[in-house]
């Protein structure tokens, strides 16, 4: 059974600085590795992927993978207040050959005070 | 355009109902997805399709049946729901390709069952 672990928070962060997500996993096994971008009354939006070890940037986000810690983190620079949200951290392993579900944590409530 | 349509938006129905929701894709992703989120909730995957036939199926119960008609569309059907069925029901797509492939998610459909 894959568990997804976050810090529910809320995580408040001024505007402008670095917000930090964290989030870990138990399967070894796992691939490939998310983040969605929830907002209240919305649906999931997928904002990183990665599935190598290492950073991965794309624009103000920086999504990063230790597969040997089983660690994967997300941060925002530059926070803006429309970057308030909930960001959920899925993962996916290969099953079966085919496509799989994703495996989603709690989810990290993320507010950036102006 | 990653684009995920679902119909209806809303939806209330009582537990002797049988209702359906559809679910839509044009960028041609063979592997589609049930999810069920409910509040303050990670989403929970139901089912999958790879391929147009049923992958995966979480033990979910036989009031729920789902259907692919084909490569871009995908249905929920609904028969005799009870109270706690209530919740967000999002449907969304990838790439069947293994462990790999971003899902997509489409703008959910809120069900309330009475």
């Amino acid at each position: 059974q894959k568990e997804v672990e976050q810090n529910s928070g809320p995580l408040s962060v001024p505007e402008g600085a670095i917000a930090s997500l964290n989030c870990t996993y138990s399967d070894r096994v796992s691939q490939s590795f998310f983040w969605y971008r929830q907002y209240s009354g919305k649906s999931p939006e997928l904002i990183m992927s990665i599935y190598s070890n290492g950073d991965k940037e794309d624009g103000r986000f920086t999504a990063q993978l230790n597969k040997a810690s089983q660690y994967v983190s997300l941060l925002i620079r530059d926070s803006q207040p429309s970057d308030s949200a909930t960001y959920l951290c899925a993962v996916n392993e290969y099953r079966r050959g085919g496509a799989d579900g994703l495996t989603f944590g709690k989810g990290t409530h993320l507010i950036i005070q102006p | 355009d990653t684009e995920v349509t679902q119909t209806p938006k809303h939806l209330v129905m009582g537990m002797t109902n049988k209702k359906s929701l559809k679910c839509e894709q044009h960028m041609g992703h063979r592997a589609m997805y049930w999810y069920k989120q409910k509040a303050k909730k990670p989403p929970e995957l139901m089912f999958v399709y790879s391929y147009e036939k049923l992958s995966i199926n979480e033990s979910v119960p036989s009031r729920f049946s789902p259907e692919c008609p084909n490569s871009s569309l995908l249905n929920l059907h609904l028969h005799a729901l009870q109270p706690e069925d209530s919740a967000l029901y999002l449907c969304a797509s990838s790439q069947a390709r293994g462990g790999e492939g971003e899902q997509y998610f489409g703008p959910g459909t809120r069900l309330t069952v009475t």
